[in-house]
């Protein structure tokens, strides 16, 4: 079945520590967005590519960033955790980035920062 | 721009009860309004997603959402609610020069015995 992966499940950290969440996608879409989720909020949008192109929200933290080497993976790297990024961090796709794509979201990932 | 406005952060309903969330949108142009379920520590699945062809849509596992363009709703019921529905539920809307989604805060239903 065409899915979006991510790995891993489960990624505890130390406090300043670099770490990178990974995803795959076997969907061939051309968007792919990672968003970050707290306890009991909304999913927020942190940036997507768009092919190659990356988009960056606005109130995202430059600690964040993100790379696509290619159009099945998409790499988050979070440069120094603080205990305030412990989330959950999903992972998306989308066909065409055009108005009505529906999203489809990876089983995400749980990042502890101790 | 676009906005979704979820009324009650946690419903709780009987098993075998009726299944009404509740969702209200904003948005300045016609609307694509989504449904998502989100079960704990996995990711989001679609339920259910409106693009104009219907103003009743019908989803997974039982759900469906009415499209109701003078009360800027789109509720999501379900006839008799299962012990597996329980979970975290989102609405979402894209519209405008925007495919990206803006979600509201979610409304946790919990399904008791």
């Amino acid at each position: 079945d065409a899915m979006v992966i991510q790995n891993p499940r489960y990624q505890v950290t130390q406090f300043g520590k670099p770490v990178t969440l990974s995803c795959s996608q076997t969907l061939n879409h051309n968007v792919m967005y990672w968003y970050q989720q707290k306890s009991s909020q909304a999913p927020k949008l942190l940036f997507h590519y768009y092919d190659k192109d990356f988009n960056n929200e606005a109130d995202t933290p430059d600690n964040f960033q993100s790379r696509r080497p290619n159009t099945s993976f998409c790499f988050l790297d979070i440069r120094s955790p603080g205990l305030g990024d412990a989330a959950m961090y999903l992972c998306a796709t989308s066909s065409k980035g055009q108005l009505g794509d529906t999203q489809y979201f990876g089983p995400g990932t749980r990042l502890t920062v101790l | 721009a676009q906005s979704v406005t979820q009324l009650g952060s946690h419903v709780s309903v009987s098993e075998g009860a009726l299944v009404l969330l509740r969702c209200n949108y904003s948005s300045s142009v016609p609307p694509y309004l989504f449904w998502y379920v989100q079960y704990p520590n996995q990711g989001l699945q679609l339920l259910l997603k409106y693009t104009s062809a219907a103003t009743l849509v019908k989803g997974i596992n039982g759900f469906e959402a009415e499209f109701k363009k003078s009360e800027t709703s789109f509720h999501l019921t379900k006839p008799s609610a299962h012990m597996s529905d329980a979970a975290e539920y989102f609405c979402a809307v894209s519209g405008g020069s925007n495919y990206k989604l803006t979600f509201g805060k979610g409304t946790l239903l919990t399904v008791n015995p």
